[in-house]
């Protein structure tokens, strides 16, 4: 069964500090790799997408994705407390483009 | 905001009787998709469409069936609603032109008593 696993916290990390959100996938055939946030009682937004291996950079965040290791992690810089939230890891199925994988998701804690 | 609306936002709804939640988008995207979330389960596709009158099940379809007679709408109907279903449900839509990005609607919540 293709799986997504994330750590589901929770992760807190103070204020100003690198928060470090990390997720493995099993499907060797997936190609697309996602980051979403979602506030509690509202939908997923994404915040970005990586599908080459290395570092892809949106102002303070920072995707890094391993194929090789099966791995993609989201890293937040300067955390504020507007940045507590879940974080969804999702990866597209080896097979389909328009199918998504997702892990349960990391609760990230910003301490003031 | 990708365009999507669902309807509607708040139900409570008692056990045995029908329900159906619509999704309607405004940018003509020809994937659209149903997912449910529950602590500890997290996301879960329930049906997805890839054009008027082709869709097929996700890994929870039972239970739920759907429809869409037109682009821009898609149907989520609980036959007869039961305890289980009680969940947040989540329209969302593929952005072709963003690297299949999915982008969500804002969910309707589901209460089964």
């Amino acid at each position: 069964q293709k799986e997504v696993e994330q750590n589901s916290g929770p992760l807190s990390v103070p204020e100003g500090a690198i928060a470090s959100l990390n997720c493995t996938y099993s499907d060797r055939g997936s190609q697309s790799f996602f980051w979403y946030r979602q506030y509690s009682g509202k939908s997923p937004e994404l915040i970005m997408f990586i599908y080459s291996n290395g570092d892809k950079e949106d102002g303070r965040f920072t995707a890094q994705l391993n194929k090789a290791s099966q791995y993609v992690s989201l890293l937040i810089r300067d955390s504020q407390p507007s940045d507590s939230a879940t974080y969804l890891c999702a990866v597209n199925e080896g097979d389909s483009n328009y199918q998504l994988i997702w892990g349960a998701g990391t609760k990230l804690i910003i301490k003031p | 905001d990708a365009g999507i609306t669902q309807s509607p936002r708040h139900k409570v709804t008692e056990t045995g009787t029908p329900v159906t939640l619509r999704c309607h988008q405004t940018e003509n995207h020809r994937y659209m998709y149903w997912y449910r979330q529950d602590p500890g389960h997290g996301l879960r596709l329930i049906h997805y469409s890839y054009g008027v009158k082709d869709t097929d099940k996700g890994e929870v379809s039972d239970g739920y069936s759907v429809s869409r007679s037109k682009t821009e709408d898609f149907l989520l109907t609980l036959e007869s609603a039961t305890s289980s279903q009680t969940s947040v449900y989540f329209c969302a839509i593929a952005y072709k032109d963003s690297g299949n990005t999915i982008y969500f609607g804002e969910g309707s919540w589901l209460t089964v008593v």
